[in-house]
């Protein structure tokens, strides 16, 4: 296990809902990734928070929102859900922002839009 | 064209067999490169990483880079049953360390 846990680890929504998942980081860990991991696909990069700040965010449109609180646990919003946004969400984290790439992922909120 | 291609298989192997799975990337700007497995219903996790190019050998695992045909392989020896998993190859620029592009994953699975 990594230590890293998300919640819910499934949900149903539907289209045009808000939903907000969570993620607690590894102790130690100041820096929070979130992929989004369609059936059949690789992960894909949201966004990074380092320090509570946005440190790069990927090819995602502004509905998918996030936070980092001061004990470097995270959330992911996202707003107006649409069908596409059907897929397994991933929280990573990891020990400052260089380095070799290591990230520890937790096990995925699984989200269904209907 | 994709930054990391990679076959999604499915690849089905004997128990003891080499394994070799393989992906391509376009950008030549990328520094590091890293395998990681996923076991259904779970996070990836990292196997390895190799920076720039060469070979790199943990146990029964060899992760190999070209980076003069963009070429990034990893072998498995001795492949076990609990070997099965997806098999996601990624590569990062360095920079930015949650920023990584993943392959699609090969799904590989290793018959008792």
């Amino acid at each position: 296990e990594t230590g890293v846990t998300q919640s819910p680890t499934h949900l149903i929504k539907t289209r045009g809902q808000q939903v907000t998942l969570r993620c607690s980081s590894q102790s130690g860990h100041n820096t929070v990734s979130w992929y989004q991991q369609a059936l059949g696909q690789g992960p894909q990069f949201i966004f990074q928070y380092y320090r509570e700040e946005e440190n790069g965010r990927g090819n995602f449109p502004p509905r998918f929102s996030g936070l980092q609180f001061p004990n470097y646990s995270s959330e992911l919003n996202v707003n107006a859900l649409e069908l596409d946004d059907s897929a397994l969400y991933l929280c990573a984290s990891s020990s400052g922002t260089g380095g070799t790439g290591e990230l520890f992922f937790g096990e995925g909120s699984r989200l269904t839009v209907l | 064209q994709k930054e990391v291609e990679q076959d999604p298989g499915p690849l089905s192997v004997p128990e003891g067999a080499i394994v070799s799975l393989n992906c391509t990337y376009s950008n030549s700007a990328f520094q590091y490169f890293m395998w990681y497995r996923q076991y259904s219903r779970k996070g990836p996790e990292l196997l390895m990483y190799t920076y720039s190019s060469g070979n790199k050998e943990d146990g029964r695992f060899t992760a190999q880079v070209d980076k003069s045909s963009k070429y990034i392989s990893l072998f498995i020896r001795d492949s076990q049953p609990s070997d099965s998993a997806t098999y996601l190859c990624a590569r990062s620029y360095g920079g930015s360390q949650g920023n990584l592009i993943f392959g699609k994953g090969t799904k590989l699975s290793v018959k008792p």
